[in-house]
């Protein structure tokens, strides 16, 4: 069965700090990996990835897939109030039109 | 704002009811896909349709049923309503294979 697996489940940092968020996949037939992020209600896109090492930046946000170690991280540098939000990784699957969605990371920062 | 619109916003209902959502995908993106959100199970597909036809199903229900129709908006039914059917309920479209951009969500309360 595809998995997806996010850590950590929720995390509390203060304003500034840089944050890391970690999503391992396990899935038949890898085709690409997506970072969403939600904050009330829709989730809103953030990055697609497909090749391993390369990273794909916007703004403060970066993030690098790992397809050899099925993993790829979500970096936030200076952390801001508006950064919280659940953080969610999902890996879409060769034929089988679908994304399959981690649990999600819960960040929270405190000013 | 991701242009993909949904209706209603929020709907109560009780057990054994009958529910029709609606969403209109953003112009120009053929497919549809269908999720459940819930407090304890994250997101979950449940369906996905390509210019009228399923192309891919999730654990989508036998109570639940959806379909697209030729103007490409698309309708997720749900019926004999159970207290745990209870949940956001989100439509996303896109013209890439992977990269789906979510409406507002449905929130579905049974009572």
């Amino acid at each position: 069965e595809d998995k997806v697996v996010q850590s950590p489940l929720s995390l509390v940092v203060h304003e500034g700090d840089t944050v890391t968020l970690n999503c391992s996949y396990e899935v038949t037939n890898f085709r690409s990996l997506l970072w969403y992020k939600q904050e009330k209600k829709a989730p809103t896109f953030l990055f697609m990835l497909t090749s391993s090492g390369i990273e794909k930046k916007s703004g403060r946000l970066s993030s690098i897939l790992d397809k050899k170690e099925l993993f790829s991280i979500l970096n936030i540098t200076a952390t801001q109030t508006g950064d919280s939000a659940v953080y969610l990784c999902a890996v879409g699957v060769q034929g089988a039109q679908k994304l399959v969605f981690g649990q999600g990371t819960r960040l929270t920062i405190n000013p | 704002d991701s242009g993909v619109t949904q209706t209603p916003k929020h709907l109560i209902t009780a057990t054994g009811q009958r529910v029709t959502l609606r969403c209109s995908p953003r112009s120009g993106d053929l497919s549809v896909y269908w999720y459940q959100q819930s407090l304890d199970q994250g997101l979950q597909f449940l369906i996905h349709y390509y210019n009228g036809e399923e192309r891919a199903k999730g654990n989508i229900l036998e109570r639940f049923s959806a379909q697209q129709f030729p103007d490409l908006h698309s309708e997720l039914n749900l019926s004999s309503l159970e207290l745990g059917d209870s949940a956001l309920y989100f439509c996303a479209s896109s013209t890439s294979a992977d990269t789906q951009y979510f409406g507002p969500g449905t929130r579905l309360t049974v009572l």
